[in-house]
């Protein structure tokens, strides 16, 4: 059993199109989390949600809208896709108190051309 | 800016040999501190974690904190090369909800034979 599973694993698009992410997690962990990975294998937070509440919107452009419809799913859409947003996006989830690590996703490749 | 280095690579030992792996933050209200280890085209998976000075050992790592000089460490011991991978550090200031981990951006190892 995946413990937090995203898809797609890769999606390659177009410049000016709008795509979605989804991630989804059966750990029963209360926030959830997107990373952005870029070619430099730099990981950095774009937001998290605890319990389907936004708590950290790390300035990402407003292209960038994330959703939870639960504590189990965290959704991210992007509009007008630019050619800067290629990068490995991950999900990741934890169980909020401070002294856990965070369990990931195995990523999702965009690539846009 | 909250921030985390770590020494730049990449970082080549032989098989057998100690890997030292450093890493410093600059929040001093830093709680908790973790490192990643993440292989190519794959996503970040948790292996070490440590919340008070000195030494954590599990296996053949050892993960070594100093709040004072707000540094952390890992060590492998008997290097392998499928220890051949990037290490990543990271650290957690806030507390429950608001948690947020903040990664350094990795150092890459090689484990030769």
């Amino acid at each position: 059993d995946t413990a937090v599973s995203q898809t797609p694993k890769y999606l390659v698009t177009q410049m000016g199109n709008d795509k979605s992410i989804k991630c989804e997690q059966n750990l029963g962990h209360d926030t959830m989390y997107w990373y952005k990975q870029d070619s430099k294998k730099f990981l950095k937070i774009m937001f998290s949600y605890n319990n389907k509440e936004l708590i950290i919107n790390e300035t990402v452009p407003n292209r960038f809208s994330p959703k939870s419809p639960d504590k189990a799913h965290l959704n991210l859409h992007i509009n007008s896709l630019e050619l800067g947003d290629s990068a490995v996006y991950f999900c990741a989830s934890s169980p909020g108190e401070n002294h856990h690590g965070y369990t990931f996703g195995s990523g999702t490749r965009l690539t846009v051309v | 800016q909250k921030e985390v280095e770590q020494n730049s690579g990449p970082l080549s030992v032989p098989e057998g040999a100690i890997a030292s792996l450093n890493c410093t933050y600059s929040d001093r209200g830093s709680q908790s501190f973790f490192w990643y280890r993440q292989y190519s085209g794959k996503s970040p998976e948790l292996i070490m974690s440590i919340y008070s000075n000195g030494d954590k050992e599990d296996g053949r790592f050892t993960a070594q904190l100093n709040k004072a000089s707000q540094y952390v460490s890992l060590l492998i011991r008997d290097s392998q090369p499928s220890d051949s991978a990037t290490y990543l550090c990271a650290v957690n200031a806030a507390t429950g909800a608001n948690s947020k981990l903040t990664f350094g951006k990795g150092i890459t190892l090689s484990v030769r034979p």
